[in-house]
C-alpha cells in the first residue's frame, strides 16, 4: 500500500530550464507536505514545505505547488543549476500516523546538464 | 551548530550476526528517529523516540530489531540476527518541537549496511 508516489523515477534538465519534480499521495489526512533533497552518501535535507492550509510556497529559486483536490505537490526549480543535481524526495506528514512520522516517496534523481 | 552524528558509516556482516548502529541527534532536540532506506525506496520509519519514550515503533520488526535511547539523548539500533534483507542505509534523524519546525527532520549521513 504505497500512500505516496513518485512516478518519475528520473529527471533530464539542462541548465538554466526548469525542473519539475512530482508527488501524488492518496491519503486526504496528509497535512503537511516537504521536499527532501539527497546527495550520493550523504543524509536528505530539507529543503522547502508546504502545510495543507496554502496552494504554493516559493523560497529562492525553490517552488512547491500544492492541488489538494487532486492529492498532488510538485516541486518547481527555476532557473536549474548543476549543483541541483540529486535524489529529491517528497515527504508527507499526518495521514492518521503519529506526530512528526514522515511517509516518503521513492525519490526522483534529478540531473542538471551543464 | 553540530548534524546528527552516526557512526559507523559502513558495515558489512553474515546473515545470523549482530550489528548495532549509534547515534547522537542535534542537541535539544527531543525528537529522533531511526528509518531504513532499501536501495530505490523512500525511507521508511522503524521507530520514533519523543525524549526517552516510544512514540512510534510500529514498522520496526520486533523479533530482530531492538533500539533504545538511554537518558533521552543518543540512541542505539540493533539487529540481531539480521536477515539478508536488512541490507539497507539506516538513517537517524532529529527535530525540535516548537511549532512547525518541528516538522522539520535533519538527518544523518546514515549508516551503510550489508548482509552477506
Amino acid at each position: 500500500d504505497q500512500q505516496v508516489k513518485q512516478n518519475s523515477p528520473s529527471l533530464s534538465v539542462q541548465e538554466g530550464r526548469i525542473s519539475i519534480l512530482n508527488c501524488d499521495y492518496t491519503n486526504s489526512m496528509f497535512d503537511y507536505f516537504l521536499w527532501y533533497k539527497k546527495y550520493p552518501a550523504e543524509g536528505p535535507t530539507f529543503l522547502i514545505s508546504i502545510s495543507s492550509i496554502k496552494d504554493k510556497n516559493e523560497d529562492g529559486r525553490f517552488t512547491v505547488f500544492l492541488n489538494k483536490s487532486a492529492k498532488h505537490l510538485s516541486l518547481h526549480i527555476v532557473p536549474s543549476q548543476p549543483g541541483d543535481s540529486a535524489v529529491y524526495f517528497c515527504a508527507l506528514i499526518g495521514g492518521g500516523t503519529s506526530y512528526g512520522k514522515l511517509t516518503f516517496g521513492q525519490g526522483t534523481i534529478l540531473t542538471v546538464h551543464p | 551548530e553540530a548534524g546528527v552524528a552516526q557512526s559507523p558509516r559502513y558495515k558489512i556482516i553474515e546473515k545470523r550476526q549482530s550489528v548495532a548502529f549509534w547515534c547522537n541527534p542535534i542537541s535539544g532536540h527531543a525528537t529522533l528517529y531511526w528509518y531504513q532506506q532499501i536501495l530505490g525506496q523512500g525511507p521508511k520509519l522503524l521507530i520514533q523516540f519523543q525524549n526517552n519514550g516510544v512514540v512510534d515503533d510500529s514498522q520496526l520488526p520486533k523479533d530482530r530489531f531492538s533500539a533504545e535511547r538511554l537518558k533521552g539523548v543518543d540512541s542505539t539500533l540493533k539487529i540481531q540476527p539480521a536477515k539478508l534483507e536488512d541490507s539497507a542505509v539506516y538513517l537517524c534523524a532529529s527535530s525540535g518541537t516548537s511549532g512547525l519546525r518541528g516538522y522539520e527532520q535533519y538527518f544523518g549521513p546514515g549508516t551503510r549496511l550489508t548482509v552477506t
